[in-house]
């Protein structure tokens, strides 16, 4: 069974930094690309990043480009995203999500990570 | 980057009426797009992706259609179950974009 459990989440300053984790497991990690999605409270889904299973091309969205890191860890099966220069517009749940039986369409998702910014 | 249009943004029916979501592109996406259902406090879960394959264990009654610019989910008969938000997603070209929603709800 594919399980997906972000954590990192928590109240932070405008400005400040934070890192989430997303711990994988049931399915290979490391052949699989991951994504970042996130929910801002009462709002829809907003695709934030994407990196593929080595790691080598990673994607962004242009809202969070050039503030926002996603990594992996494959011998941890753990995925990542350092998130820095963080502003208000950037509270929302953070999702991981994963595609392991439908192509590359994201069919597993964690349970979310609530990020806060705000003074 | 391709914007994702649905409507309407709000549904009203009934059990057992028929549901018709759309979601437009901006630009082609051929066929890859997908649609997702999402309730209060949960993840989303895929419903169909390639616009028309349900995703597995996914119910009968939910059907897509659509390519190029186009796309329609459509659920048959309405069970209580599936008043829910319902977002598209396109995974044509980067960035990934989603549609704005359109929440369906009990009438």
């Amino acid at each position: 069974e594919v399980q997906l459990v972000e954590s990192g989440g928590s109240l932070v300053q405008p400005g400040g930094s934070l890192r989430l984790s997303c711990a994988a497991s049931g399915f290979t990690f490391s052949t699989y690309s991951m994504s970042w999605v996130r929910q801002a409270p009462g709002k829809g889904l907003e695709w934030v990043s994407s990196i593929s299973g080595s790691g080598g091309s990673t994607y962004y969205a242009d809202s969070v480009k050039g503030r926002f890191t996603i990594s992996r860890d494959n011998s941890k099966s753990t995925l990542y995203l350092q998130m820095s220069s963080l502003r208000a517009e950037d509270t929302a749940v953070y999702y991981c999500a994963v595609g392991v039986s439908h192509g590359k369409y994201r069919d597993n998702w964690g349970q979310g990570t609530l990020v806060t910014v705000s003074s | 980057e391709i914007v994702l249009t649905q409507s309407p943004a709000t549904l009203s029916l009934s059990p057992g009426e028929r549901a018709t979501l759309s979601c437009r592109a901006s630009q082609s996406v051929s066929s890859y797009l997908a649609w997702y259902q999402q309730k209060p406090g949960q993840a989303p879960r895929l419903l169909i992706y390639d616009a028309s394959s349900r995703a597995t264990g996914i119910p009968a009654r939910f059907s897509g259609s659509g390519s190029g610019t186009d796309f329609t989910l459509t659920i048959s008969s309405l069970e209580p179950e599936d008043f829910a938000v319902y977002y598209c997603q396109q995974r044509s070209s980067w960035p990934r974009t989603f549609g704005q929603g359109t929440r369906l709800q009990i009438k």
